[in-house]
């Protein structure tokens, strides 16, 4: 059974709209949330992460919104670029647990057209 | 932060033989993490290597068909046993860094024919 669920394989969007990336988990020991971006060929990059004692957190153009009753959050990309296309990784783990392996989602084929 | 650098990056093996994966690390880390990434599907922990001891095996995956050496605290290996075209994957080591952010490599493209 899968504890992080990305349930949309892909997302277009046009540039200089908004992307809107979705993950739903449903282990409630899940305290950290992460996501990743990943290019063909390369390893998963950081990008931004939230703890569960927040419901936002915002880092240049993008931002992450969590709803902890609703088990769901979500990457929000503004304004969309080309160079974001690329696959995305939600990920959870509880935090500050050294050694504590991260579980992911599928993760969303993201393609911003110009 | 950490830079993962890791080898080779793909290759295309027969089946029946073995390929040995290598990560190394330019900082020293306790714990080291193997992922393997199939087709459409997400990142699944393999195992968690601690420098010292055994790796630790996630359910699903044995020793004997990926057995995982860390002799030291900035590198590991992964080895993928008796390969089948099944194991045709993304291979990717990790290190936890604090606790939480997780640093990969850039992977291991792995066909087995």
């Amino acid at each position: 059974d899968q504890q992080v669920k990305q349930n949309s394989p892909s997302l277009s969007v046009q540039e200089g709209r908004i992307s809107i990336l979705n993950c739903d988990y449903t282990n409630s020991m899940f305290d950290y949330f992460l996501w990743y971006k990943k290019y063909p060929a390369e390893g998963p990059t950081f990008l931004i992460s939230i703890s569960s004692i927040k419901d936002k957190n915002e880092d240049g153009r993008f931002t992450v919104f969590l709803n902890k009753s609703a088990k769901h959050l979500s990457l929000h990309i503004v304004p969309s670029q080309p160079g974001d296309s690329a696959v995305y990784f939600c990920a959870a783990t509880k935090a500050n647990q050294a050694g504590t392996a991260l579980i992911f989602g599928k993760g969303t084929t993201l393609s911003v057209s110009s | 932060s950490a830079v993962i650098s890791q080898k080779p990056s793909r290759d295309i093996c027969q089946r029946g033989t073995s390929l040995t994966i290598q990560c190394q690390v330019d900082s020293q880390v306790t714990m080291m993490f193997w992922y393997r990434q199939q087709p459409g599907q997400s990142l699944t922990l393999i195992a968690t290597a601690n420098q010292g001891s055994e790796a630790t095996y996630e359910s699903g995956f044995v020793i004997d068909k990926f057995p995982i050496s860390r002799p030291n605290l900035t590198f590991s290996t992964l080895t993928v046993s008796n390969m089948s075209p099944e194991d045709s994957s993304i291979y990717l080591c990790s290190v936890d860094v604090g606790g939480t952010e997780a640093f990969f490599g850039q992977g291991t493209r792995l066909t087995v024919v």
